[in-house]
């Protein structure tokens, strides 16, 4: 069964400081895996996309990797804001005979406290 | 990257009601997708519409309940029928221009009462 999990489910950390959001994956066959940002209120927003033979991405403070061999994929944020308060989303696409679906994660909720 | 406007941006509605949400693309494309989005949960994939055919609704769903039109390449609209409270969700349109490549709206807030 096609599956993406994420962890942790929460996570709270001070303004300044780093955090990893983690993604565990059983899709088959992978085409490519993203991380999105959804603030409250608002539509998921891509951070970054992966495909199998990249390891690592970045976007600014936000640096995403990939291990296709584990299947898992992480997103590290550095120097973290109160902005980067939001729900993050790892998706994973499946690219069938004639068509693609979109595997979402459950998301990590993250407050940044000041 | 595709701009995406939808409307309304929220409604209270009462049971029993419809409410049509309309979704627009600034550019042409292929597939545009329809998601639910209950409190706390992730996205999950409502149906798929494309120009010119029916949309393709995914298990659980169907189209009495989530009418679907599509009258061109920059448009769409989703019609949640007879609502009741556990219709309460955001609805986001998405596209893939090109396939793989997924953007969404801002999404649609609707509390049922």
């Amino acid at each position: 069964k096609n599956q993406v999990e994420q962890s942790p489910q929460s996570l709270i950390i001070l303004e300044g400081k780093n955090c990893t959001l983690q993604c565990n994956y059983t899709v088959s066959p992978f085409s490519n895996l993203r991380w999105y940002k959804q603030d409250t209120g608002r539509g998921p927003v891509s951070l970054t996309i992966m495909t199998f033979s990249e390891n690592t991405k970045s976007n600014g403070r936000y640096t995403a990797t990939l291990d296709a061999d584990t299947k898992q994929s992480s997103l590290h944020i550095t120097a973290s804001q109160l902005s980067d308060s939001a729900s993050y989303i790892c998706v994973v696409s499946v690219v069938g005979d004639s068509s693609y679906k979109l595997i979402f994660g459950s998301g990590t909720r993250l407050l940044v406290r000041p | 990257s595709a701009v995406i406007s939808q409307k309304p941006s929220r409604d209270i509605c009462q049971r029993g009601t419809s409410l049509t949400i309309q979704c627009q693309v600034d550019s042409q494309v292929t597939m545009m997708f329809w998601y639910r989005q209950q409190p706390g949960q992730s996205l999950t994939l409502i149906a798929t519409a494309n120009q010119g055919s029916e949309a393709t609704y995914e298990s659980g769903f169907v189209i009495d309940k989530f009418p679907i039109s599509r009258p061109n390449l920059t448009f769409s609209t989703l019609t949640v029928s007879n609502m009741s409270p556990e219709d309460s969700s955001i609805y986001l349109c998405s596209v893939g221009s090109p396939p793989e490549e997924q953007y969404f709206g801002p999404g649609t807030r609707l509390t049922v009462t």
